[in-house]
C-alpha cells in the first residue's frame, strides 16, 4: 500500500529554520509530481508548492507567500522528499503534508502531516 | 490566482439526505477540478478528479459534475462516514488553489 510519511516537524522561533521530509513508499516515487500542502489551526487547505519529476528536470513551483522562504527538493535513491523552510513566521503555524501527484496533477495519496510551530 | 468559492460553507443534513455543495471558480478551468473529504485530524481523501470521475474505492453514492466555472459535488443519500468537510481544488494554473470548505454537520 502507498505510504507517505512526513517527519521533522516542531516548535521554531520566528526567524528560524527547519526542514520537514517524506518518505515514500510501495510506489515508484521517482515518477510523481510531489507536493507539499499545509493547513493553519482550524482553517482550510494551503497549498504550499511542487517538485516536478526528472523527466521534467526537478522543476518546482511555489505558493507567493512561501516563495523564496521554502524550498522543496527529493532524493528520488531514497524515495524522499523535503521541504526547507527559512525566515519562519508566525503564519506558518500549521499542519504541513506531503502528498503525491498523479496524471493531470490530481493528489491522490497523503501523508498523515507533520506539525510546525511558529511561536516565541 | 484563480479563486475557488464553496457554498455552503456549512451544511446542516440528515442521514439518507440529498446534499449538494457547490464550487465556483473566478475563471474557467474546463474540468480540472478535484473534491475531497476530510475528517478531523485527518489528512483529505481524494474523492472525485476531473470534475466527474469517482476515485478508486469511493462510493457511488459520491458523484461530481460541472466544468467551466461552475462543478458540484452531489452525495445521493448521506451516510452517517460522510460527516465532514468537504473541499475542492484546481488544478490547471498555479498557483494550485483550495475552495475555502464546506463542513457537513448532523442535523
Amino acid at each position: 500500500e502507498v505510504q507517505l510519511v512526513e517527519s521533522g516537524g516542531g516548535l521554531v522561533q520566528p526567524g528560524g529554520s527547519l526542514r520537514l521530509s517524506c518518505a515514500g513508499s510501495a510506489f515508484t516515487f521517482s515518477d510523481h509530481y510531489m507536493d507539499w500542502v499545509r493547513q493553519a489551526p482550524g482553517k482550510g487547505l494551503e497549498w504550499v508548492g511542487r517538485t516536478r519529476n526528472k523527466v521534467n528536470s526537478y522543476t518546482t513551483e511555489y505558493a507567493a507567500s512561501v516563495k523564496g522562504r521554502f524550498s522543496i527538493s527529493r532524493d528520488d535513491s531514497k524515495n524522499s522528499l523535503y521541504l526547507q523552510m527559512n525566515s519562519l513566521k508566525i503564519e506558518d503555524t500549521a499542519v504541513y503534508y506531503c502528498v503525491r501527484a498523479v496524471g493531470g496533477n490530481y493528489f491522490d495519496y497523503w501523508g498523515q502531516g507533520t506539525q510546525v510551530t511558529v511561536s516565541s | 490566482d484563480i479563486q475557488l468559492t464553496q457554498s455552503p460553507s456549512f451544511l446542516s443534513a440528515s442521514v439518507g439526505d440529498r446534499v449538494t455543495i457547490t464550487c465556483r471558480a473566478s475563471q474557467g478551468i474546463s474540468s480540472s477540478l478535484a473534491w475531497f473529504q476530510q475528517k478531523p485530524g485527518k489528512a483529505p481523501k481524494l474523492l472525485i478528479y476531473a470534475a466527474s470521475t469517482l476515485q478508486t474505492g469511493v462510493p457511488s453514492r459520491f458523484s461530481g459534475s460541472g466544468s467551466g466555472t461552475e462543478f458540484t459535488l452531489t452525495i445521493s443519500s448521506l451516510q452517517p462516514e460522510d460527516f465532514a468537510t468537504y473541499y475542492c481544488q484546481q488544478v490547471t494554473s498555479y498557483p494550485l488553489t483550495f475552495g475555502g470548505g464546506t463542513q457537513v454537520e448532523i442535523k
